[in-house]
C-alpha cells in the first residue's frame, strides 16, 4: 500500500508557541490531503481538506487563522498550529488521496501534540 | 454524524473468523464502502474497499449486499494483533472520510 509519513511524531510545546506538522506522501502524488484530529477516547474529526496549489477548505468550527494549512506540492502538506493552547493538545492525523478514481486514502502515523 | 451503523464492540477467539457488520442504508450510487482500522495510538490503517462486488485482499474479505445497504468485513483467521477499532464508512473516492464510533474488536487467546 501507499505510504504516508508525518513529522514530528510527537511534540511538547509551551502555550503561545506555534507548531508545524508535516505530512508527506512517500511513493505517490497526492492530489488531496486531509487533516484530522482525535481527542482521547473519541473518533477522528475532519479539520480541513487540502488540494495542491489552492486554499484549504475548513470544516465548521475549525479556525482557519489558527490552523494554517499549506499544500505546496503533490507530496507535502503542512499544518501549523499557531499560538497553541492546552486545549489544542490532541492527536493530529493526515491522510492522502491520489485521485478520485476509486482509490483509497492512506493515513499517516499521527502527531501527538501536548501544549503545556 | 456518521452515515453508518456498527456494533459498539465484538469479541472473537484467536484463529476464528471475525465477521464485522455495518449498515449503510443511505449510501448513494457512486459511493464506495471503505473499511479502516485503528490500533491504539496509531493512524488508521486501510483494510479494503468496494463499490458493488465482493472484494478480497491479503487482509480481509468484504461482502456487500446486493442492495448495498449493508456489508460485512471478514477477517478469516483473527490474531491478537487484529485487536483494534474497525471503521466502516461510505464516501465518494477522493473525498474525506466520516469516522463514526466504529466497532471495538477484541481478539482473545
Amino acid at each position: 500500500g501507499a505510504v504516508v509519513s508525518q513529522h514530528p511524531s510527537w511534540v511538547i510545546c509551551k502555550s503561545g508557541t506555534s507548531v508545524k506538522i508535516e505530512c508527506r506522501s512517500l511513493d505517490f502524488q497526492a492530489t488531496t490531503m486531509f487533516w484530522y484530529r482525535q481527542f482521547p477516547k473519541q473518533s477522528l474529526m475532519l479539520m480541513a481538506t487540502s488540494n495542491e496549489g489552492s486554499k484549504a477548505t475548513y470544516e465548521q468550527g475549525v479556525e482557519k487563522d489558527k490552523f494554517l494549512i499549506n499544500h505546496a506540492s503533490l507530496t507535502l502538506s503542512t499544518l501549523t498550529v499557531t499560538s497553541a493552547h492546552p486545549e489544542d493538545s490532541s492527536f493530529y492525523i493526515c491522510s492522502a488521496s491520489r485521485d478520485r478514481g476509486g482509490l483509497a486514502q492512506y493515513f499517516g502515523p499521527g502527531t501527538r501534540l501536548l501544549v503545556l | 454524524d456518521a452515515k453508518t451503523t456498527q456494533p459498539t464492540s465484538m469479541d472473537c477467539a484467536e484463529g476464528r473468523a471475525a465477521n464485522l457488520p455495518c449498515n449503510h442504508s443511505t449510501i448513494s450510487g457512486n459511493e464506495y464502502v471503505y473499511w479502516y482500522r485503528q490500533i491504539h495510538s496509531q493512524g488508521p490503517q486501510y483494510i479494503i474497499h468496494g463499490l458493488k462486488n465482493n472484494e478480497t485482499n491479503e487482509m480481509a474479505s468484504l461482502i456487500i449486499t446486493e442492495d448495498r445497504k449493508s456489508s460485512t468485513l471478514i477477517l478469516p483467521h483473527a490474531t491478537l494483533r487484529d485487536t483494534a477499532v474497525y471503521y466502516c464508512m461510505n464516501s465518494n473516492s477522493g473525498y474525506a472520510l466520516n469516522f463514526g464510533k466504529g466497532t471495538s474488536l477484541l481478539v482473545t487467546p
